[in-house]
């Protein structure tokens, strides 16, 4: 089992869109459309954000949306603003395992 | 609303076992509908999965984790447990449970717990 592959940072102004990448296997991210994403805010427990690649838990802003190709899920947000500094975790299903990416570090200019 | 809260020692010594409790308010621990699981993250690192259980008493590991991981439930309680043998300097990081949907629903992690520190140091 390895980690998820992230990108370490990404940045972008507000109201720009970025997008964060997750790469994975066709052991995880590959079979299984069962990846979320979580937001982390320093010192707080991570929150859901999007599960099964690319719906919303309710609360959670419409600017944030997934989508998955292949190996590879992808986060986007768009209209970024300074609330949305965080890292971003993805996490995929692996059959009897779970895996979470390495987190990347989003943040607003 | 459901809530999950941490409990254990904070500080550990080396060699020794690390215990910790998620106590789960608001709802019951015996659904047929969610797994409960442990997730740790290193100071300044990210996060990794130790592991997930069932009402049942089914339980998954990490594999890099499995020779010194033991998680069980007492659902008379609605608590699940944690327990890391032959802790090194390594096994250093806030610990966190969290509920985790069956792979049919999702397989999804919410909510979770706020965490707790556990430092390994003699």
């Amino acid at each position: 089992q390895s980690a998820l592959t992230q990108p370490a940072s990404v940045s972008g102004s507000p109201g720009q869109s970025i997008t964060i990448s997750c790469t994975g296997t066709s052991s995880d991210v590959g079979s299984y459309n069962l990846v979320s994403w979580y937001q982390q805010h320093p010192g707080k427990a991570p929150k859901l954000m999007i599960y099964e690649g690319s719906k919303r838990p309710s609360g959670v802003s419409n600017r944030f949306s997934g989508s998955k190709s292949g190996n590879t899920a992808s986060l986007t947000i768009s209209g970024l603003q300074a609330e949305d500094e965080a890292d971003y975790y993805c996490c995929s299903y692996a059959g009897s395992s779970t895996s979470f990416g390495g987190g990347t570090k989003l943040t607003v200019l | 609303q459901l809530q999950l809260q941490e409990s254990g020692p904070g500080l550990v010594k080396p060699s020794e076992t690390l215990s910790l409790t998620c106590t789960v308010s608001g709802g019951s621990i015996s659904s047929s509908s969610y797994y409960w699981g442990w997730i740790r993250q290193p100071p300044g690192k990210g996060l990794e999965w130790i592991g997930s259980i069932y009402y049942s008493g089914s339980t998954y590991y990490n594999p890099s984790l499995k020779s010194r991981v033991t998680i069980s439930v007492d659902t008379s309680k609605n608590q699940f447990s944690l327990k890391l043998s032959s802790v090194t300097a390594a096994d250093t990081a806030v610990y966190y449970c969290a509920r985790r949907a069956v792979a049919g629903l999702g397989h999804w992690f919410d909510p979770w717990g706020q965490g707790t520190l556990v430092t390994v140091s003699s």
